[in-house]
């Protein structure tokens, strides 16, 4: 198993430009989501998604769009980069269930916008 | 869900047990206790989890006190790999959110 991956590895985006950070796994687990961590700081909770057609918000999700269309991929769509937005940011998944499930993390995207 | 205390930072020497605490005085009872590790900003990694029993896997064990109010979480043999800020984390796993809310965690430090 490939686990969670995503693409690109980095990017640097111009104020005002839009693009879609990728995430995929291949371990048939219900529940993704997106993390960004800034310096020196904790993650935190972009959106998430139980399933296929199925989205949430999370802690911090403004400037930020998310769905769901399979079970494999959940992309996160920056509308209107933000130089705010400058952050590494994590995919991660789980099953869902009782709380003994783990969430697996992708390896991260590192963004800056100037 | 409860929050979590731990030292910013902690020395160990390779090939000695690391032993990093973490407080959670106001965990309920069907709260977990999470430790996961990050390795110079990869994406974080899971250890280990317990709720009331002492837990050991090929990674780590979880101590976890009677009261449940702190943890203790034990690398047994620290290597250089094992260098990472370590995150404790207190999550209740109800409702559709899996939050993990990441504090400030612990640097460890393996010396050679």
């Amino acid at each position: 198993n490939a686990g969670v991956t995503q693409t690109p590895k980095f990017q640097v985006l111009k104020t005002g430009q839009s693009m879609t950070l990728q995430c995929a796994q291949d371990m048939n687990h219900e529940y993704m989501s997106w993390y960004r961590q800034d310096p020196g700081m904790g993650l935190r909770l972009i959106h998430y998604s139980v399933g296929a057609g199925i989205t949430d918000q999370g802690e911090v999700p403004n400037g930020y769009n998310v769905s769901r269309s399979t079970t494999e991929d959940f992309p996160l769509r920056l509308l209107s980069a933000a130089p705010s937005q400058t952050s590494v940011y994590f995919c991660a998944s789980s099953y869902l269930g009782l709380a003994k499930e783990t969430q697996y993390f992708g390896p991260g995207t590192r963004l800056l916008v100037l | 869900d409860a929050k979590t205390t731990q030292p910013p930072s902690m020395d160990c020497a390779e090939g000695r047990a690391a032993n990093l605490p973490c407080n959670h005085s106001t965990i309920s009872g069907n709260e977990y206790v999470y430790w996961y590790r990050q390795i110079h900003s990869q994406g974080p990694q899971y250890i280990i989890h317990g709720l009331k029993n002492n837990e050991t896997n090929e990674m780590a064990s979880l101590i976890i006190t009677e009261d449940r109010k702190s943890s203790t979480l034990i690398l047994p043999h620290a290597t250089l790999r094992d260098t990472a800020v370590y995150y404790c984390i207190v999550v209740i796993s109800s409702g559709s959110a899996r939050q993990l809310t990441f504090g400030s965690g612990t640097q460890l430090t393996v010396l050679p």
